[in-house]
């Protein structure tokens, strides 16, 4: 199985930055995604990494250690509208189908 | 493009009835996931098919639970004898395998079920 970890939640304010962690045991990784979901809506597709470093997406960025079982998202002069659960998931072990994490809680106040 | 689509988007039941999900996936897309998530935690993967074959089962899916998709389009989730546990939103999610989309799913918008 797979255990992935990060915070449950997290505070920050509007235009700022912030990094959600997320850390990951697993063996035959195959790639992480991130992915962001507003309550009580379906998540959205944010970013996939599957080679070490930082992938970039406007105020986005992605960075993945395949070495250390770690990633982070960044998240670039905060808005309002990023107030919203992000959910990190791998996919390992030969499956396509990945496993998510619990979701980071992200509230943005001004 | 008009993205993954799933019907109907709530649904109330009385315990013991049986319930159908429908989900359409992005019309490309050879692949189509069907998860299970509750408040506070992310999707449980519930199975999967790829095309029409239904290649993969998770231990979450006891026998009253039951997928489909006949014809490599469309898919339907059933759910036979329902329990106030089963209470939960219903995800749908297709990809593709064309080189160069890494396989991401991307979601439809939830069919979230109440069981009384």
């Amino acid at each position: 199985g797979q255990n992935i970890d990060q915070p449950t939640e997290m505070t920050a304010t509007e235009g700022a930055i912030v990094q959600i962690n997320c850390t990951y045991q697993t063996s035959g990784f195959n790639g992480l995604f991130w992915y962001q979901q507003h309550a009580g809506e379906a998540p959205t597709f944010l970013s996939y990494n599957v080679l070490d470093g930082l992938e970039e997406k406007g105020r986005f960025s992605s960075f993945l250690s395949r070495s250390k079982g770690y990633s982070y998202l960044l998240l670039k002069e905060l808005q309002m509208k990023d107030s919203a659960s992000y959910l990190c998931a791998v996919r390992a072990g030969g499956s396509y189908i990945p496993t998510f994490g619990r979701g980071t809680s992200l509230i943005v106040h001004p | 493009d008009t993205g993954v689509s799933q019907d109907p988007r709530h649904k109330i039941t009385k315990r013991g009835q049986n319930v159908t999900f429908r989900c359409d996936p992005i019309s490309e897309h050879n692949r189509l996931y069907w998860y299970r998530q509750t408040l506070g935690q992310g999707p449980e993967f519930l199975t999967y098919f790829q095309n029409e074959a239904q290649l993969e089962k998770s231990r979450l899916l006891s026998d009253r639970f039951s997928a489909e998709r006949p014809k490599g389009s469309f898919s339907t989730l059933e759910i036979q004898r329902t329990e106030q546990g089963d209470s939960a939103m219903y995800l749908c999610a297709s990809s593709t395998t064309l080189a160069g989309k890494g396989d991401t799913q991307y979601f439809g918008p939830g069919t979230r079920l109440t069981v009384l």
